[in-house]
């Protein structure tokens, strides 16, 4: 199973921009790049996925590297709300069906 | 649009007693995920269902889990007995499918049941 690494922790400003870097060496061709949130006390909750190209909605961007063995999770303002657990995840992909591993995620602390 | 309903939200039993969490998933979901989340751990799959049938029950301890879903809506997750290193949240996800294009969205979680075994 392909596997991620990412810092236990991170620490940012209130209002200033966050990248949040994932490693994936062994990721396959077909592996899509996940990643979600979890608040404190709360399940996780979907942030934003892709494949190859970088990717942008209203909660963030992804980059991904052009061999996609790395990604940065793009916070482009980071509010004391955004303060979370944040996984980086790759859809496995055995038989056809998808399933995600979680790691231990990064766990980001925002000042104000 | 209601998200993913679970309850109970807390729950405390003493060790060697049963216990059953309710996951009631998002309208439409034909997957339905029960994940299992220890302390500063990310969670851990443990059953996954499309409609009814249990396609991925590898991590399930069948020894004492069960789960089973009515009519591929609702679904409950049951521990008897219950052992002391059960204690951990329990997740409940859905989403509208995990195969194809359609199992590369995105899965939506519910707030999950802390289980307390002392």
């Amino acid at each position: 199973d392909a596997k991620t690494t990412q810092p236990n922790s991170m620490e940012s400003n209130e209002e200033e921009p966050v990248h949040l870097p994932c490693n994936h060496s062994t990721i396959s061709g077909t592996d899509y790049i996940h990643w979600y949130r979890q608040l404190p006390s709360q399940g996780p909750e979907y942030v934003i996925h892709g494949l190859t190209s970088n990717v942008n909605n209203r909660m963030a961007s992804l980059a991904i590297a052009e061999d996609r063995k790395s990604s940065t999770l793009i916070l482009h303002r980071a509010t004391l709300r955004d303060a979370a657990v944040y996984y980086c995840i790759l859809r496995d992909l055995p038989s056809g069906t998808y399933k995600y591993i979680f790691g231990t995620g990064t766990r980001l602390k925002v000042l104000a | 649009e209601a998200g993913v309903v679970q309850s109970p939200r807390y729950k405390i039993i003493e060790k060697k007693q049963p216990v059953a969490f309710w996951c009631n998933p998002i309208s439409g979901h034909n997957t339905l995920y029960w994940y299992l989340q220890n302390l500063g751990q990310g969670p851990e799959l443990l059953i996954r269902y499309e409609n009814e049938e249990a396609v991925d029950d590898s991590q399930l301890p069948k020894d004492r889990f069960s789960a089973e879903r009515l009519k591929g809506v609702d679904s409950t997750l049951k521990i008897q007995p219950a052992e002391l290193g059960d204690s951990a949240v329990y997740l409940c996800a859905s989403s509208l499918s995990s195969t194809g294009l359609a199992g590369v969205g995105e899965q939506y979680f519910g707030p999950g049941t802390r289980l307390t075994v002392t």
